[in-house]
């Protein structure tokens, strides 16, 4: 089954405690990306990735990091976590949006940063 | 730049009447246009997309959306509401050539029985 799969589904830690949210994709996508969705303000990409090693900032980049080191993976970093990083996180990856491919999410991620 | 309006962060039909969600876009080239449907707890699923083979997209669960580019809209409709569309629904925009996309705030549909 084609699916994109995130973990943890939810998690509640403290500010300052490093944390990685994991992104595995099976259907080969080369284009994988992270969202954030609060409300009132819909989804807004965190990074994105094109490929192994490339990636690239999305609208709001502050305080994440990511890497690319395989085709089916692409982990969020929050190297020193701030409660405004409280938020529902989505993975998502495509045969590419620049070429009309739609993207496929994770189920998400609930993180709370006290 | 590209950009996505959604007018209207909640709606309200009745059960068997017409759904009608904005969709307004901003584009510097030919776009691509989406709209996504997220159920409570869930990640988003595509509903339909917009490539421009045809201007009116025909999607899953009786959706459609037309494509007018001289409106610079792409409005999702259907013809009549089922209890199980009470959902958020999505619009977003990616441009031709290039990997950003972008997703309008989401308009909250409410069926009422």
């Amino acid at each position: 089954e084609a699916q994109v799969t995130q973990n943890p589904r939810y998690l509640i830690t403290v500010t300052g405690k490093k944390l990685t949210v994991t992104c595995s994709q099976n259907m080969n996508h080369e284009y994988m990306s992270w969202y954030r969705q609060d409300p009132g303000l819909g989804l807004r990409q965190i990074y994105y990735s094109m490929n192994v090693e490339v990636t690239d900032k999305g609208d709001v980049p502050e305080g994440y990091k990511v890497s690319r080191k395989e085709k089916r993976n692409f982990p969020l970093i929050l190297e020193s976590p701030s409660p405004n990083q409280t938020s529902l996180y989505f993975c998502a990856s495509s045969g590419g949006p620049g070429s009309g491919q739609p993207q496929h999410f994770g189920d998400g991620t609930r993180l709370s940063i006290l | 730049a590209q950009s996505v309006t959604q007018l209207g962060s909640h709606v309200s039909v009745s059960e068997g009447a017409l759904v009608l969600l904005r969709c307004n876009y901003s584009s510097s080239v030919p776009p691509y246009l989406f709209w996504y449907v997220q159920y409570p707890n869930q990640g988003l699923q595509l509903l339909l997309k917009y490539t421009s083979a045809a201007t009116l997209v025909k999607g899953i669960n009786g959706f459609e959306a037309e494509f007018k580019k001289s409106e610079t809209s792409f409005h999702l409709t259907k013809p009549s509401a089922h209890m199980s569309d009470a959902a958020e629904y999505f619009c977003a925009v990616s441009e031709r050539g290039y990997q950003k996309v972008t997703f309008g705030t989401g308009t909250k549909l409410q069926v009422i029985p």
